[in-house]
């Protein structure tokens, strides 16, 4: 069936280091992306949402130069931490949205815990 | 823009008992809301659903009641298992094809 496929699970980095995560549609296309950003113990908070062959569209508050979303094909929206600092340290998650609300109105990818050190 | 509270932000519970939390929405145009469980570490995973059309939904153990006047639905979990101990988000929606807006939250912890 339909997934959402995301790489790196994990990656621990330096700080001032860019680090990049993929997010892939399987068996289906994604117009449109959306990213979370989960701080421990904390809600799933929207960063932007990326749409194919266009600008993101970013969330009050969030440095469009520092996390850098390319969505250059209908099944891989990338999201680039650049410069990453502690404070970027993270669970970060893509979806993409699923036609219908039959099991969910998004599809999840699987996550990316992000350490900067 | 949506505006959800989630109530409460942690519960604990013995294992057996009922737990419910409540979710309040401020976008009338919401007419779509879904529980999602998520488990430390792991994605979202949705737990039941309702649409605005009905008032209650069950499956087996869950329940997902709905007051659109009030603006408000809660979850229900029955004879609760440690294994339903997680963090459950709230994210009525308007299915206008925007992004889901989750609630703050509630850890629920289920002691044997």
């Amino acid at each position: 069936g339909a997934v959402v496929s995301q790489h790196p699970s994990w990656v621990i980095c330096k700080s001032g280091t860019s680090v990049k995560i993929e997010c892939r549609s399987l068996d289906f296309q994604a117009t449109t992306m959306f990213w979370y950003r989960q701080f421990p113990k904390q809600s799933l908070m929207l960063m932007a949402t990326s749409n194919e062959g266009s600008k993101a569209t970013y969330e009050q508050g969030v440095e469009k130069d520092k996390f850098l979303i390319n969505h250059a094909s209908l099944t891989l929206s990338t999201l680039t931490v650049t410069s990453a600092h502690p404070e970027d340290s993270s669970f970060y998650i893509c979806s993409a949205p699923r036609s219908g609300t039959a099991d969910g109105r998004l599809f999840f990818g699987s996550g990316t815990q992000l350490s900067v050190l | 823009g949506e505006n959800v509270e989630q109530h409460p932000s942690t519960l604990s519970v013995q294992e057996g008992d009922s737990a419910v939390i409540k979710c309040t929405y401020s976008d009338s145009a919401s007419n779509y809301f879904p529980w999602y469980k998520q488990e430390l570490g792991k994605r979202p995973q949705l737990i039941i659903d309702i649409r605005s059309n009905v008032g209650e939904k069950k499956d087996q153990r869950i329940a997902v009641t709905l007051n659109k006047t009030a603006k408000h639905f809660s979850l229900h979990i029955t004879e609760t298992q440690p294994e339903d101990s997680a963090v459950y988000f709230c994210a009525p929606d308007d299915q206008a094809g925007t992004a889901l807006i989750f609630g703050k939250g509630t850890t629920l912890s289920v002691s044997s």
